[in-house]
């Protein structure tokens, strides 16, 4: 079964700042990877995706992601944040792209301060 | 394309009492999952149908919770004699293969 770690409960950053969140994931198989953020009393919204191909995906808002397989890791990044990025972020992984069951990491809040 | 539509957005009950949540996913996606989040536990996995049918029920509480899809265009999640302990935001995803849209979530509050 497939499982998702994210060490990082919190994180605090500057605007303009660079940002990474980390996301490790545990499956023996070929994984399909997503980052989502959810806003304040909204549902989760899909920023970006990684199924094949270029190991480095791009997503809304200038948010990327970088699958490195031999890491198992699928880190999110942007270079400079803005206030308005202050969310939760989820990582989360599917055994298959037709599988539909997806597991959730436990999500990072990112708070960035004016 | 309205999204995922939830409702309630907002429910209260009292203790013992039952609560209905309603979940309209997006026409055409095949698959439709129910998931709790709070504070302490985080985003829980209830259950998921596809093409109305249960599959995946693991995430349930054995008791009190039941879910239904009686048409592929809406879902219920209904929780009989409610706790204090229930009190949370149930969302509600469709999917048409992997990737799950999200609705906005039902807060409920048991009192």
């Amino acid at each position: 079964a497939q499982s998702v770690t994210q060490p990082d409960a919190r994180v605090t950053v500057s605007e303009g700042a660079s940002l990474q969140l980390r996301c490790k994931y545990s499956y023996s198989g070929t994984p399909y990877l997503f980052w989502y953020v959810q806003y304040p009393r909204q549902g989760l919204q899909l920023l970006l995706k990684y199924y094949s191909g270029d190991p480095v995906v791009q997503g809304v808002n200038g948010f990327e992601a970088e699958f490195i397989k031999s890491n198992s890791s699928f880190h999110l990044r942007k270079a400079s944040v803005h206030w308005s990025d202050s969310a939760v972020y989820f990582c989360a992984v599917s055994a298959g792209i037709n599988t539909n069951k997806v597991v959730f990491g436990t999500g990072t809040r990112l708070q960035v301060l004016p | 394309n309205a999204g995922v539509i939830q409702t309630p957005r907002h429910k209260v009950t009292g203790k013992g009492q039952e609560a209905t949540l309603w979940c309209e996913p997006i026409s055409g996606h095949s698959a439709v999952f129910w998931y709790r989040q709070t504070i302490v536990q985080g985003l829980e996995f209830l259950t998921y149908f596809r093409n109305q049918a249960p599959i995946d029920d693991s995430g349930m509480p054995k008791e009190r919770f039941s879910a239904q899809m009686p048409n592929q265009s809406h879902s219920t999640l209904k929780i009989q004699s409610t706790q204090p302990q229930d009190s949370a935001v149930y969302l509600c995803a469709s999917s048409s293969a992997t990737e799950q849209f999200f609705g906005p979530g039902t807060r409920l509050t048991v009192l």
